[in-house]
C-alpha cells in the first residue's frame, strides 16, 4: 500500500520550455503532497507543500511563479517548471501523506530527473 | 522542527545487524522520529517511525531512548541491497513537513 507514482521519470528539453511533472497517489487519497528538489550529492530540499483545493505553500527562496503547483484532486498534484533554464536541472521528487494528521509518514515517488539543455 | 545528527558513513558486513544511530537532543514532546532511506537515483523509501515506544516492522526496528534524545535504527540482517543513504528525521508537526539532513551512507560489504 501507499504507492506514489511520478511521471515522467526523465525529461530532457531545451532552455525556455515549460515542463510538467505529475505526482499521483495510487491507492490512497492525499490531501497534502510535497515537492522536493535534490541536486547531485546533496540532500532533499523541500520546495513546497501542496494542499488539495487550495494554493500551495512555498518554502523561502522558491519562486512561486517559476514552479507552479496544482493539486486539483485528492490523488494528483502537478509541478510545472516554467521557462526552464539549465540551472533548473535537478532531481524533482514528490511525496504524499496518508491521512490528515501531521504524524503520518510521507511516501515518495521515484523522482523525475530534469535536464535542461 | 528539531535537528538531527547522524554519522556521515558506516560499514556493515552482509548478514550482520546494522545499527544506525541518530541524535535529536532538541526533540519536542509531540514530534515523531522517522527513518527513510534513499538508494541512488530513487525517491526515499519509508522505513519506520515512532514517538517514544520502540517499534518493529518487517524492515527494521527503531529503538528510542527514554529521554527521546536519541534513537537507533536496526536492520537485523543486512544485505547488499540495504546499501543506501539513511535519513533520520524529526517532525510530524507543522502540517507534516519533513526536513532532510545529510543522512548516513551505509555500505554493506560481502
Amino acid at each position: 500500500g501507499a504507492v506514489v507514482s511520478q511521471h515522467p521519470s526523465w525529461v530532457i528539453c531545451k532552455s525556455g520550455t515549460s515542463v510538467k511533472i505529475e505526482c499521483r497517489s495510487l491507492d490512497f487519497q492525499a490531501t497534502t503532497m510535497f515537492w522536493y528538489r535534490q541536486f547531485p550529492k546533496q540532500s532533499l530540499m523541500l520546495m513546497a507543500t501542496s494542499n488539495e483545493g487550495s494554493k500551495a505553500t512555498y518554502e523561502q527562496g522558491v519562486e512561486k511563479d517559476k514552479f507552479l503547483i496544482n493539486h486539483a484532486s485528492l490523488t494528483l498534484s502537478t509541478l510545472t517548471v516554467t521557462s526552464a533554464h539549465p540551472e533548473d536541472s535537478s532531481f524533482y521528487i514528490c511525496s504524499a501523506r496518508v491521512g490528515d494528521r501531521g504524524r503520518q509518514p510521507q511516501h515518495f515517488g521515484d523522482g523525475t530527473r530534469l535536464s535542461i539543455l | 522542527d528539531a535537528k538531527t545528527t547522524q554519522p556521515p558513513s558506516m560499514d556493515c558486513a552482509e548478514g550482520r545487524a546494522a545499527n544506525l544511530p541518530c541524535n535529536h537532543s532538541t526533540i519536542s514532546g509531540n514530534e515523531y522520529v522517522y527513518w527513510y532511506r534513499q538508494i541512488h537515483s530513487q525517491g526515499p523509501q519509508y522505513i519506520i517511525h515512532g514517538l517514544k515506544n520502540n517499534e518493529t516492522n518487517e524492515m527494521a526496528s527503531l529503538i528510542i531512548t527514554e529521554d527521546r534524545k536519541s534513537s537507533t535504527l536496526i536492520l537485523p540482517h543486512a544485505t547488499l541491497r540495504d546499501t543506501a543513504v539513511y535519513y533520520c528525521i524529526v517532525g510530524g508537526t507543522s502540517y507534516g513537513k519533513l526536513t532532510f539532513g545529510q543522512g548516513t551512507i551505509l555500505t554493506v560489504h560481502p
